[in-house]
């Protein structure tokens, strides 16, 4: 199976920072990585396909890139309502496999 | 709006069975691969099945294949996971989630999710 490890673990932040957290993967998965956002209580929420493709109605402040085995994601100015639980996931080859998350604290 | 409502989780012994439901509404369900996703308590997310459109096709991970068995029925828009000889391991939030597209492509729904608990 694909290992994706996700740094770092946790972030303390401030609103308006602009957050960057990685993602790696134990082997080349093209751009067959997903993105979603968990808050505290809630289901996942699936921010960015594809490494860098916002899905439908996600703020623009969300952004992603990368290929291969290394992937980022960003958030460009923080917002209060953007804490939360990221996991990355590839969706190359089966078994489909998430990252261990980085959440995210406010400061 | 796209809606996906599991129920039947609770609280089980150990190597008893326990069949999951879910129930989806505004999308045609038919067209869309569906999964279950889980998530033990205060981890990170783990893939437990997926299902083609018609049923004809199953994908599961190693840590359930034999023992959980997923299943749809078009016709009443419901997913199922039928899951026996569960393990205090199989303790999670299941979550039933729509596929954006084919089988390898990302979980662009989620439901609320049910908590099965295995313990004697």
């Amino acid at each position: 199976d694909i290992v994706m490890t996700q740094s770092p673990t946790s972030m303390s932040i401030s609103v308006g920072d602009r957050v960057t957290m990685n993602c790696k993967a134990s082997q080349n998965v093209g751009s067959n990585v997903d993105w979603y956002q968990q808050k505290t209580g809630q289901s996942p929420k699936l921010l960015i396909y594809k490494a860098s493709n916002r899905y439908t109605g996600v703020p623009d402040r969300f952004t992603g890139s990368g290929s291969g085995t290394d992937f980022t994601f960003t958030i460009s100015n923080m917002q209060a309502e953007d804490l939360a639980v990221y996991y990355c996931m590839q969706s190359n080859s089966y078994p489909p496999t998430f990252g261990g998350g980085t959440k995210l604290e406010l400061k | 709006e796209v809606q996906l409502v599991e129920s039947g989780g609770g609280l089980v012994q150990p190597g008893r069975s326990l069949k999951l439901s879910c129930a989806a509404s505004g999308f045609t369900f038919s067209n869309y691969y569906m999964a279950w996703v889980r998530q033990a308590p205060k981890k990170g997310l783990e893939w437990v099945a997926t299902i083609s459109t018609s049923g004809s096709r199953t994908y599961y991970p190693d840590s359930v294949k034999g023992r959980f068995t997923i299943s749809r029925d078009n016709a009443k828009s419901s997913l199922y996971l039928q899951m026996n000889s569960l393990k205090s391991e199989d303790t999670a939030t299941y979550y039933c989630a729509r596929h954006a597209g084919i089988v390898s492509s990302p979980f662009a729904y989620w439901g609320q999710g049910t908590l099965v608990t295995v313990s004697s």
